[in-house]
Order: structure tokens, then sequence, then C-alpha cells
């Protein structure tokens, strides 16, 4: 099994409210990640998980809070978004970090409004 | 600053002709080259994965190869299915990925 599923498939939000999105996978992978992708660009990295411990903070603004429960979920809590931060939100998953191939998920459409 | 560029930005091709499409690298440091379809909406699908120069890998109308400074994406009579976006991305020795900005791919029947 080589999936990785992530809900909501789409989420519209106001810039006052507080959502998350989720990820999951079940390949026994020891690496997650949260990039997003803006219409027409390539993936931008957001945050790594190694062993459940973040190891990559590419400087995201602090209302993106990661969250890693166990080595099989990964959480983005949103809060106070702005207009901007609508994209296409993917999650990721690899062996271990720095090694080896990465599998996406659909990714969450988010709009904020 | 590694770097990844990706060339042409956009192709359009008719249903069986085979074309290539290129993906060139800063030189120094590579740890691995990855590529990538992605369709509208959807989460990239990994197709490949090369790590040193000379290597090769196929699956169905695809070949990816690799040089010592670009890896090539080949699509041999290629379908209307086969459009989509295609990524490649290189790994510089850290956890992160850095990817190309894309190669749009539309196949006319």
């Amino acid at each position: 099994d080589t999936e990785v599923t992530q809900t909501p498939k789409h989420l519209v939000m106001g810039m006052t409210n507080k959502k998350s999105l989720k990820c999951e996978q079940h390949m026994g992978h020891r690496a997650m990640y949260w990039y997003k992708q803006k219409a027409k660009k390539p993936p931008e990295l957001m945050f790594v998980y190694s062993y459940e411990k973040l190891s990559i903070n590419e400087s995201v603004p602090s209302r993106f809070s990661p969250e890693c429960p166990n080595s099989s979920l990964l959480n983005l809590h949103l809060h106070a978004l702005q207009p901007e931060d609508s994209a296409l939100y993917l999650c990721a998953s690899s062996s271990q970090a720095g090694l080896d191939e990465q599998f996406f998920g659909p990714g969450t459409r988010l709009t904020v409004l | 600053e590694d770097q990844v560029t990706q060339s042409p930005e956009a192709l359009r091709l008719q249903e069986g002709e085979s074309s290539s499409l290129n993906c060139s690298y800063t030189v120094s440091g590579l740890r691995g080259l990855f590529w990538y379809r992605q369709d509208p909406g959807k989460g990239p699908e990994f197709l490949f994965t090369l790590y040193s120069a000379g290597e090769e890998k196929e699956k169905e109308r695809l070949k990816a190869t690799l040089t010592k400074k670009e890896s090539f994406l080949h699509i041999t009579a290629p379908k209307p299915e086969d459009s989509a976006t295609y990524l490649c991305a290189a790994r510089f020795g850290n956890e992160k990925l850095t990817f190309g900005t894309g190669t749009r791919l539309t196949i006319i029947p």
C-alpha cells in the first residue's frame, strides 16, 4: 500500500476560523512532510517531521502549526489565515527523511475568504 | 544555491509523437533525482528515482535518464492520457527536495 490519505479534500474558511488538515500513511514511513502549492507553481516545503520530531521549519508563519501525534499521522492546524494562504496543501511521506522518494497524498484545496 | 530548471515550460504533441523533457540541475552534491507526474488539482504521483549518471529507468511509455548535469524524461508514442504536468526534483544532501517548475504536457488526439 503506497497510499497517503488527506482530509478534507476541500476546505473553505474565514480569516477568524480555526481548522485542521489531517494526513495519514500506513507504509511504515518515518518521515512526513507538509507542502504548499499555488496554481502553476511547484510544491513549496513547509515542514518536515522525522521520527515524529520537527526537523525542518521553512520559516512558515505561526498561523500554521504542525503536529505529529504518531508515526502514521500528521496534522496542520490553521488559525487566522489570510486570503493569500489559499492553495493546495500536500502531505507526503518517505521511509526516512533525506532518503528515498516521497509519496504524496491527493491534497486539500484550501480557500480562505 | 541549489537549482533545478525544467524545459520546455509547455509542450503540445500529437498522439504518437515522441519527445523528451529536460531537467538540468546544479552539478555539485546531487543525492537523487526524482520525476513526478501531476494531474490538475491532485498530488504529484511518483514515477522514477535516479541516483547516478548513466542510470535509466522505464515505465510503460516513459523512460528517465540521468547524466552528470541533467535528466531527460523520454515519452514514446504518447497517448492523450499522458497529458499532465511533469515535475522533476533533486536532493542535494539534506532532507529537502528542490523542485523544478514543471513541464505541462498536452497530447492531442
